[in-house]
């Protein structure tokens, strides 16, 4: 079955830590995104790359990094400098073009101990 | 920039019964517009998109959306709903042209079918 992967369900963070969640397609997919959903606040746009080894800042960046190495994966690491990472994180993909679908992944839900 | 207003947080009806969740959008060039659907603890699905020609878009389960580019708005409708529309909805807009940046999401509305 083709779509996107998200890893873990369900993370947990300590003060200080860095965590990396995981968001894979099988769609072959040029652009991937990531998303962060906090309630009332619909989802707002962290990171997002148009094609392999580049990406661009979203609205939220601060305190997140990503990589693109291959096409398929977009991993986000949450960094200790994110004070407030609680929150549903989105990982999307689409065809090139803001006309295009974006198809969503289950999402990883972050918590701090 | 685009920015996205859903004017409502949550939306009761009953069973049967008609709805509108209502979109409004600002941006300063044209753009298209989409609704997507979340279910509960789940990742988000596309109901419907405007791109261009006719105004009015439907989806495989009944809802359809028009876009009303005077009043900058794109409200979703549902004739008669059911229990399994329960989920929240959001509007989205993105701006028209090349490049593959991200959508800009309204902040949601929770639609709560009472039987």
């Amino acid at each position: 079955d083709g779509g996107i992967t998200q890893s873990p369900k369900y993370l947990f963070r300590k003060e200080g830590q860095n965590v990396t969640l995981s968001c894979e397609q099988n769609l072959n997919h040029d652009a991937m995104y990531w998303y962060r959903q906090d309630p009332g606040q619909g989802l707002r746009l962290i990171y997002y790359s148009q094609i392999v080894n580049d990406f661009q800042k979203g609205d939220i960046a601060e305190g997140y990094s990503v990589s693109r190495e291959k096409k398929e994966s977009f991993p986000l690491t949450v960094t200790s400098a994110q004070k407030n990472p609680t929150a549903f994180y989105l990982c999307a993909s689409s065809q090139q073009g803001r006309r295009e679908t974006q198809y969503f992944g289950p999402g990883t839900r972050l918590l701090v101990l | 920039a685009q920015s996205v207003t859903q004017l409502d947080s949550q939306v009761p009806v009953f069973e049967e019964a008609p709805v509108e969740l209502r979109c409004n959008y600002s941006s300063s060039v044209s753009v298209y517009l989409f609704w997507y659907v979340q279910y509960p603890n789940q990742g988000l699905q596309l109901l419907l998109k405007y791109l261009s020609g006719s105004t009015l878009v439907e989806s495989i389960n009944g809802f359809e959306a028009e876009f009303n580019k005077s009043q900058t708005s794109f409200h979703l409708r549902k004739p008669s709903v059911h229990i399994s529309d329960t989920a929240e909805y959001f509007c989205a807009v993105s701006a028209t042209g090349g490049g593959a940046d991200g959508l800009t999401f309204g902040k949601g509305t929770h639609l709560i079918i009472q039987p």
